[in-house]
């Protein structure tokens, strides 16, 4: 078992570029949220889908817009991308959307905007 | 909303040593509670959880936590540290139903020294 992929593992942009995180939930999961972790801070939740289905949105703007694909994989997009963007981006995934259920989490993707 | 104040930015302890990792969260109505560990380029690991039931849960790799309700605390122990949980530890906060998001406090690094 795989556990939950993300790609890339590095990625420095530019501001007001665009970039694309991807994730491949664990085997079995259907559900996959994406947090983004600055430096010094604990993960800050930025949105959950279900069924290709975003379900709950954290307190970010409308910047960062995300999909889930039939195959329960997700993409996190960030226009127009802002010095303050810079983080390590993560991805977890469970089973179903109840919260009791255990959530795996991914290694991340570290994104740089300089 | 649910809010959750760790205490300690950092602990230092020797190996061999008892330690105690402090959370303390705000919620409205009652809650799961989370421990996560992260080692340095890692995701988040789940150590232990409380979900309903007795009010000490024990987790992996000899840890556990109590939670205390008046107290509004779901403090982390362990009665005797070696270097290799050296990492940093983060609390986190559901309040379950319709809410699916886990909020996460910034976290506590653990240092074991020999």
């Amino acid at each position: 078992d795989a556990g939950v992929t993300q790609s890339p593992t590095h990625l420095i942009k530019t501001r007001g570029q665009q970039v694309t995180l991807r994730c491949s939930p664990k085997s079995g999961h259907d559900t996959v949220s994406w947090y983004q972790q600055a430096l010094g801070q604990g993960p800050q939740f930025i949105f959950q889908y279900y069924e290709e289905e975003e379900r709950q949105r954290g307190n970010f703007p409308d910047r960062f817009s995300g999909h889930q694909f039939p195959n329960y994989s997700s993409e996190l997009n960030v226009n127009a991308l802002l010095l303050g963007d810079s983080a390590l981006y993560l991805c977890a995934s469970r089973l179903g959307l109840a919260v009791y259920n255990e959530q795996f989490f991914g290694p991340g993707t570290r994104l740089t905007v300089l | 909303a649910q809010s959750v104040t760790q205490l300690d930015s950092q602990v230092p302890v020797f190996e061999e040593a008892p330690v105690e990792l402090r959370c303390n969260y705000s919620s409205s109505v009652s809650v799961y509670l989370f421990w996560y560990v992260q080692y340095p380029n890692q995701g988040l690991q789940l150590l232990l959880k409380y979900l309903s039931g007795s009010t000490l849960v024990k987790g992996i790799n000899g840890f556990e936590a109590e939670f205390n309700k008046s107290q509004t605390s779901f403090h982390l122990r362990k009665p005797s540290v070696h270097i290799s949980d050296t990492a940093e530890y983060f609390c986190a906060v559901s309040e379950g139903g319709s809410n699916y998001k886990l909020t996460f406090g910034k976290g506590t690094l653990l240092t074991v020294n020999p």
